[in-house]
């Protein structure tokens, strides 16, 4: 079974510029999480999709970030202008969905350098 | 707010003995608890989970104990190995309700790097 897939791996840019990252969740997986994880911190939770509507985003920078899952599928998390505080590791995750408890399953992540 | 904390950043151990990470919670919602282990460039990659109605679950040399009362639980790996050497998350799980629709969502502590000294 393949996992949860991410691009880039790697990203740097400088402070106001965009950027755009791309997931693409385990098949069949209902449920899609993006997290922040800044340098000795834990994820932090950024945006849950439930097929291709969203369940949480309170805690998503909406001023400057934004992500859409299209046909409840992939996923795409953009940030626009950048930061230098958003340098961090972005991780996305997919999970069957729904109220049972099963595992969520984290991809490689896409570290993001802003200079 | 943090609703789980682990505190202590880091820990070391000698091979062959005994490690144990520590989490605590404040959220009486978790109903599910995990520990997932992370290498470097890597993701999370789960390791054992347990549920608020156990108080201990056991996976090879992984066993996980809950004390709900004190709101509290532990990871202990036994024998330790060089490869166990990695930062562990701690995760409590709840149900977000929303007018979307309800699933579950994770909470994460800040993670304690363990170091399993040859």
């Amino acid at each position: 079974e393949a996992g949860v897939a991410q691009s880039p791996r790697y990203k740097i840019i400088e402070k106001r510029q965009s950027v755009a990252f791309w997931c693409n969740p385990i098949s069949g997986h209902a449920t899609l999480y993006w997290y922040q994880q800044i340098l000795g911190q834990g994820p932090k939770l950024l945006i849950q999709f439930q097929n291709n509507g969203v369940v949480d985003d309170s805690q998503l920078p909406k001023d400057r970030f934004s992500a859409e899952r299209l046909k409840g599928v992939d996923s795409t998390l953009k940030i626009q202008p950048a930061k230098l505080e958003d340098s961090a590791v972005y991780l996305c995750a997919s999970s069957l969905g729904g109220i049972t408890y099963n595992e969520q399953f984290f991809g490689p992540g896409t570290r993001l350098t802003v200079l | 707010d943090q609703q789980v904390k682990q505190n202590s950043p880091s820990l070391s151990v000698q091979e062959g003995r005994i490690s144990i990470l520590n989490c605590d919670y404040t959220n009486s919602m978790f109903d599910y608890f995990l520990w997932y282990k992370k290498y470097p460039a890597e993701g999370p990659t789960f390791l054992i989970s347990i549920s608020s109605i156990k108080d201990k679950n056991e996976d090879g040399r992984f066993t996980v104990f809950l004390n709900k009362s004190a709101k509290h639980l532990s990871l202990h790996i036994v024998p330790s190995q060089p490869g166990d050497s990695a930062v562990y998350f701690c995760a409590a799980s709840a149900i977000w309700l929303s007018i979307s629709g309800s699933a579950r969502q994770l909470t994460f502590g800040s993670g304690t790097q363990l170091t399993v000294l040859p």
